[in-house]
């Protein structure tokens, strides 16, 4: 069974610094591309990052590029957001999600809550 | 970019009644076009791949078509658990884009 566990949300000061980790199971991490979503409260969906598997290739949206940092670990079946310089914008649940490796996302986590206020 | 464009927003059905969802793309994105199904405090779940592959778990009554710019999702005949918000999103090219989503509430 595919799984996927996002953690290290929490409320963060603008400015300030937090680090999102994706534990994963049930499929063979290494050869998946895996990509970040994001929701604000009551809004739509918002791609993020995405992670190639074998290129390590990256992608991101143009309102978190050279603020956030996209990352794999493949010995610990683990993706991970830094995110740096956040903003009351970046304020949203955070969902990791499997990508089939052409781009569309067959399997989610159930996401980690970011809030950034002062 | 390519836009993404989901009409309507909200769209009030009865139980048992068919259901028109409607995506269009601002540029050609081909048949790379995904739906997920957002049910409240829920992950979204992977409906339908290259606009009309159906994922697994979801019954016949679902269903997409269409290519280019225009992709339609139908539900033939709704059924209680059916009732969530509906998000089309391209995968043809990078950034991947998102459609505002559509609510399907019940009449």
């Amino acid at each position: 069974e595919v799984q996927l566990l996002e953690s290290g949300g929490g409320l963060e000061q603008p400015g300030g610094s937090l680090r999102l980790s994706c534990a994963t199971s049930g499929f063979t991490f290494s050869t998946y591309a895996l990509t970040w979503v994001r929701q604000a409260p009551g809004k739509g969906l918002e791609w993020v990052s995405t992670m190639n598997a074998g290129s390590g290739n990256t992608y991101y949206a143009d309102s978190v590029k050279g603020r956030f940092t996209i990352s794999r670990d493949n010995s610990k079946n683990t993706l991970y957001l830094q995110m740096n310089d956040l903003r009351a914008e970046d304020t949203a649940v955070y969902f990791c999600a499997k990508d089939n490796s052409l781009h569309y996302f067959d399997f989610w986590g159930q996401g980690a809550l970011v809030t950034v206020s002062s | 970019e390519i836009v993404m464009t989901q009409s309507p927003g909200t769209l009030s059905v009865s139980p048992g009644e068919r259901a028109t969802l409607s995506c269009r793309a601002s540029q050609n994105v081909k048949t790379n076009l995904a739906w997920y199904q957002q049910k409240p405090g829920q992950a979204p779940r992977l409906l339908i791949s290259y606009a009309s592959t159906r994922a697994t778990g979801f019954p016949a009554r679902f269903s997409g078509s269409g290519s280019g710019t225009e992709f339609t999702l139908t539900i033939s005949s709704l059924q209680s658990e059916d009732f969530a918000v509906y998000y089309c999103q391209q995968y043809n090219k990078w950034p991947l884009t998102f459609g505002q989503g559509t609510k399907l509430e019940i009449k």
